[in-house]
């Protein structure tokens, strides 16, 4: 079983529709969980991180936590073009390092 | 505030040959990492720094070493490359190794080995 499992996708998406991505890990001593945006050719960037169990809000973006299930994930509302990337999930191990997933592309149709 | 700045972009080698990467972060972070990024393996980490004057091996540090040259600057070296380590290469840094501290990532080095 890998660390961090998260559907490679594509996820393909209307414009304006809810986008939903998930992440599963296995570590259960992951506390922090970060999702991270990757355009193709760049550099991974910081989407939102959350800690406590239930939903963090920021803008579009809801983080959702829950450590019983060993679940995490990621909606985008109203979902744009410029949303088009692979999105990372990231549960910080035991040891306080990141472990990457292999990530998710997400494709919005506009 | 360049953040991480990596050099250099891209780089073609030939099996056997050596080459340094070069990071820098101007955010006064304590802790460095390199990545390697290949087609579906995601994101794995080769070496890291949590502090400057020490460095650990991550899950992948075969045929690499790294250097803590201070605070800002961390180099990733590959002694005799192999075609195996043709990958895009990240460096990030963050503040330090606590919970929910943010990794920031560099624009990356692309590595060709042939």
């Amino acid at each position: 079983q890998k660390e961090v499992e998260q559907n490679s996708g594509p996820l393909s998406v209307p414009e304006g529709a809810i986008a939903s991505l998930n992440c599963t890990y296995s570590d259960r001593g992951s506390q922090s969980f970060f999702w991270y945006r990757q355009y193709s050719g760049k550099s991974p960037e910081l989407i939102m991180s959350i800690y406590s169990n239930g939903d963090k809000e920021d803008g579009r973006f809801t983080a959702q936590l829950n450590k019983a299930s060993q679940y995490v994930s990621l909606l985008i509302r109203d979902s744009q073009p410029s949303d088009s990337a692979t999105y990372l999930c990231a549960p910080q191990g035991a040891t306080n390092k990141l472990i990457f997933g292999t990530g998710t592309l997400l494709a919005v149709q506009p | 505030n360049a953040g991480v700045t990596q050099t250099p972009k891209f780089q073609v080698l030939k099996t056997g040959q050596s080459m340094t990467l070069q990071c820098a972060q101007d955010m006064n972070h304590n802790s460095m990492y390199w990545y390697r990024q290949d087609p579906g393996m995601g994101l794995r980490l080769i070496y890291y720094s949590a502090s400057e004057g020490t460095t650990d091996k991550g899950e992948v540090p075969n045929g690499y070493n790294v250097s803590r040259l201070n605070k800002r600057e961390f180099s990733l070296r590959l002694e005799s490359a192999a075609p195996s380590q043709t990958s895009v290469y990240f460096c990030a840094s963050s503040a330090g190794l606590a919970d929910l501290e943010t990794q920031y990532f560099g624009p990356g080095t692309r590595l060709l080995v042939l």
